[in-house]
Order: structure tokens, then C-alpha cells, then sequence
């Protein structure tokens, strides 16, 4: 079975320009979530799907970040227009519905994003 | 606010040594606890989670961790580390009742020595 995927592992980009950061989730997991590491600081929370629908979006650091999930398959996190702030590494993870009674989430590798 | 304090930042142990990583967590409620480990160049990895029952739970590779609810702690525990151990380590909590986003500790950086 697949793990989560986040494409690209990698990115660098200029302070103003757009980035658009992937995710797959495992097939199945209808809850989908965001999180950001800021260097040298703790992994926070960014935002959380049920199948496409946006359950909580508290985490989101401003209007410049805008998340999907389409068809609540993949989701799409973009940054427009990225600052250097933004620079961390952009987790995603996936978890069952919450009455399969498993409720693990399982993490992809990471987007680490270099605003320069 | 939650929060989640891991007391190590870095940690430096000889293989052999044994290992305790403090977690302590700031909400009253009931929660779900989580050690999650991340492998150079890996992703995060869950190594064991507590969600109800006996206190003492034990993971993957020989880690065990310790949920005493009058201390709000969660310490992750193995008796001999090993090389392959060096990695970053997270402890995470979610809030029973919550959107079940977890909140995460800072992060033990963990190097063994061989």
C-alpha cells in the first residue's frame, strides 16, 4: 500500500512568487491535514480536510496560503505571494474516518520550502 | 492555548546507554498521545500512542512511554539504544473531542554514539 506522497521534495523560490505544493493521501483516508515546520521550532497545525470539505482551517498563518482538495482525493497547498517566512518544511499526513476507530495518521516525507 | 514541552532539545548517549526523553502537556482534558520519530531523510514515523488503558505502552524497536496523568507526562523510554536510534524524536497530543489535529512538542534531537 502506498504511503503519503508530497510533491516536490523540494523547493526554492523567490520572495513574490507562487508555489503549489502536493499531496497524495493513503487511498481511502477521508481526513487529510497540513502542518509546517518553521526552522527550530515545533510542527504546527495548518489546516484539516474531511474528504473535500474544510473542517478546520485555524492554523493557516494568513491569506496568503490557500489549500484544496479536490474531489477529496489529492490536496494542492499554495503560497502566493511567498515570503521569506514561509520557508520550513510543509508536512502532510491522512488518517481514517474517525468511526473506523483507528484514527493514526500517517505522514508523507515532506516539501522542504527555501523562500530566498 | 495546548501545548506540548519536550525538555531535551539535543541529546547525546553511547550505544548501550539507556534513554528518557521528557514530555509533559498543558491540557486538562482527556487526550490521545503519540511518540512520533523522524529517520534521517525519512518521513515521520509513529513509534507508539496511548489512547486509553494501561498506562505503560509499548512501540516499535524497543521503546515503551509512560502516561502518568497526574504528572501530564508522556516519557518515552528504551533500556539500550542503539546507532540506528539517532534520529529526531516528537512527542504529540490531540485533544479528545478536537478536530484531531495533533499538537506537537518541539523535538529531541537524538545522536548516538557508536
Amino acid at each position: 500500500e502506498a504511503g503519503v506522497t508530497q510533491f516536490p521534495s523540494h523547493s526554492v523560490i523567490e520572495k513574490g512568487q507562487t508555489v503549489t505544493l502536493r499531496c497524495d493521501p493513503i487511498s481511502g483516508h477521508d481526513n487529510l491535514y497540513w502542518y509546517r515546520r518553521v526552522m527550530g521550532k515545533e510542527i504546527k497545525f495548518l489546516l484539516h480536510f474531511v474528504k473535500e470539505s474544510k473542517q478546520d482551517e485555524s492554523g493557516m498563518p494568513n491569506n496568503r496560503f490557500l489549500a484544496e482538495r479536490t474531489g477529496g482525493t489529492y490536496s494542492t497547498l499554495k503560497v502566493q505571494p511567498a515570503e521569506l517566512e514561509d520557508s520550513g518544511v510543509y508536512f502532510c499526513a491522512s488518517s481514517q474516518a474517525r468511526d473506523r476507530g483507528n484514527t493514526e495518521a500517517f505522514f508523507g516525507q515532506g516539501t522542504r520550502l527555501t523562500v530566498v | 492555548a495546548q501545548s506540548v514541552s519536550q525538555h531535551n532539545h539535543h541529546v547525546i548517549l553511547s550505544e548501550a546507554a539507556s534513554l528518557e526523553l521528557g514530555c509533559n502537556y498543558s491540557y486538562g482534558g482527556t487526550v490521545n498521545l503519540f511518540w512520533y520519530v523522524q529517520y534521517p531523510g525519512q518521513h515521520l514515523q509513529l513509534l507508539l500512542k496511548y489512547f486509553s488503558g494501561d498506562p505503560l505502552v509499548k512501540g516499535i524497536k524497543g521503546f515503551e512511554a509512560e502516561f502518568i496523568k497526574s504528572k501530564f507526562s508522556f516519557n518515552l523510554r528504551k533500556p539500550s539504544v542503539q546507532w540506528s536510534d539517532t534520529a529526531e524524536y516528537f512527542c504529540a497530543v490531540i485533544r479528545f473531542g478536537s478536530a484531531r489535529q495533533l499538537t506537537f512538542g518541539s523535538g529531541t534531537q537524538l545522536t548516538v554514539l557508536p
